[in-house]
């Protein structure tokens, strides 16, 4: 069965602190992507970066990082010197090769980064 | 360019009432996802057009629900009946074809800000 964990329901971390959001998935699928999108208090969910399962380098992206290891079946983001501007609700998503194209969506962490 | 739009932002409405919900997809992208987060609940998955057909109608939660899709842009949601429950964020994504088959090409999907609606 396809499904996501995101265990972590609420994070607060003081500016400046360092902060890794899980992110566990189960698929059968030997193809797949992953994906993470921040949603501010606007609302709007914004696209962070996707990852194919078969490339498992992982990526910096300023302040930005994603970890991907196929053997913990984990896609775990951490932001380096958090920022106020980075409180949102982080969203992981899976999309199965075999699958149709709808993603499987985790519940999502809440990280609230106090000044 | 411009990105996904929905409207209304917010809508109220009385229990038993139809309302109906409109995505504009960015230019180009011919598929379109419509999705639907429930207060304190992830976003689960309703229904995918490709073009003007649905391959996957699988979320829609009652025959209460449809949607269509004309000239493979606009799309509607309709909800006959409103119910209490069905008060949501309901989000429109949209993402170009790149077919099937061809793997590693699975496109991003690219999210509207919602519609608020709420039964009252």
């Amino acid at each position: 069965a396809q499904k996501v964990t995101q265990a972590q329901t609420e994070i607060s971390v003081v500016e400046k602190e360092d902060v890794t959001l899980d992110c566990v998935y189960e698929t059968r699928d030997t193809t797949y992507y992953l994906f993470w999108y921040k949603q501010p208090p606007s609302g709007e969910l914004v696209f962070l970066i996707r990852r194919n399962s078969f490339d498992e380098q992982n990526e910096i992206s300023g302040r930005y990082s994603w970890n991907f290891q196929k053997s913990t079946s984990s896609f775990n983001f951490t932001i380096t010197a958090s920022q106020v501007v980075d409180s949102a609700v982080y969203f992981c998503a899976l999309s199965e090769e075999r699958g149709t194209y709808k993603y499987i969506f985790g519940t999502g962490t809440r990280l609230k980064v106090l000044a | 360019g411009a990105g996904v739009s929905q409207s209304p932002s917010n809508k109220v409405t009385e229990k038993g009432k139809d309302v109906e919900l409109r995505c504009d997809p960015i230019s180009g992208h011919t598929a379109l996802y419509w999705y639907r987060q429930s207060l304190g609940q992830g976003l689960e998955f309703l229904i995918y057009f490709q073009g003007n057909s649905a391959p996957d109608k699988s979320g829609l939660p009652s025959d209460r629900f449809s949607a269509e899709r004309t000239g493979g842009s606009v799309s509607t949601l309709t909800i006959q009946r409103t119910q209490q429950e069905d008060s949501a964020v309901y989000l429109c994504a949209s993402s170009f074809w790149l077919g099937a088959g061809i793997v590693g090409l699975r496109e991003t999907q690219y999210f509207g800000p919602g519609t608020r609606l709420l039964v009252l």
